[in-house]
């Protein structure tokens, strides 16, 4: 079965320092992955997704996640945090049968970003 | 902005009421996905729907149903509402069934008093 673990349920960075939050999956099969933020009181956004093409994926905002499957990883990362960046994150396995394609996602990773 | 509209963004009501939820999905997609999010299950996935047919259901009660109708909006029927229905009810669109990407809604915040 697919699943997906995000490693930690709250990082705390300072603004200008990098971002890591951790996550791993559980595929029988190519998985396809995503990140998704969602802000305070606001929608799911897509940061970025996985569909076996490049390992190393970037997406908006300056974020970009790099598979790995020898570790079945799947870690978002940004080189220096904005205030702006304050969110949730949820980290993302689509599961494919043909006729749908339904999301599982992980407990998400509340990012707090320190002036 | 997705593309994807869903009302009310606020929905206040008892226990054992019903309640109708809505979406639209972005012009051209086919597919509309249910998400329910809430603080003791996360977010987790109902139901999907495509050109009018169900395609798959996952954790949906029994007292929730879904259509989708010929212009391709859906409605999401949540009944005999329990406090335990509280809850932020996404919707996603994509173009097909396939690996293509979701786009969410920006929600309907449940509220069961």
């Amino acid at each position: 079965a697919q699943s997906v673990t995000q490693l930690d349920s709250h990082v705390s960075v300072s603004e200008g320092t990098p971002v890591l939050l951790r996550c791993n999956y559980s595929s029988s099969y190519s998985p396809s992955l995503f990140w998704y933020v969602q802000h305070p009181n606001k929608g799911l956004q897509l940061l970025l997704k996985y569909t076996s093409a490049a390992t190393l994926v970037k997406g908006i905002n300056g974020f970009e996640a790099e598979f790995k499957k020898s570790e079945t990883s799947f870690h978002l990362t940004k080189p220096s945090a904005h205030m702006s960046d304050a969110a949730e994150y949820f980290c993302v396995v689509s599961v494919w049968r043909g006729a749908t394609n339904k999301l599982i996602f992980g407990t998400g990773t509340l990012l707090a970003v320190q002036p | 902005d997705s593309g994807v509209t869903q009302t009310p963004k606020h929905l206040i009501t008892a226990t054992g009421q019903r309640v109708t939820l809505r979406c639209s999905p972005r012009s051209g997609d086919l597919s509309v996905y249910w998400y329910q999010q809430s603080l003791d299950q996360g977010l987790q996935f109902l139901i999907h729907y495509y050109n009018g047919e169900e395609r798959a259901k996952g954790n949906i009660l029994e007292r929730f149903s879904a259509q989708q109708f010929p212009d391709l909006h859906s409605e999401l029927n949540l009944s005999s509402l329990e406090l335990g229905d509280s809850a932020l009810y996404f919707c996603a669109s994509s173009s097909g069934t396939g690996r293509e990407t979701q786009y969410f809604g920006p929600g309907t915040r449940l509220l069961v008093l």
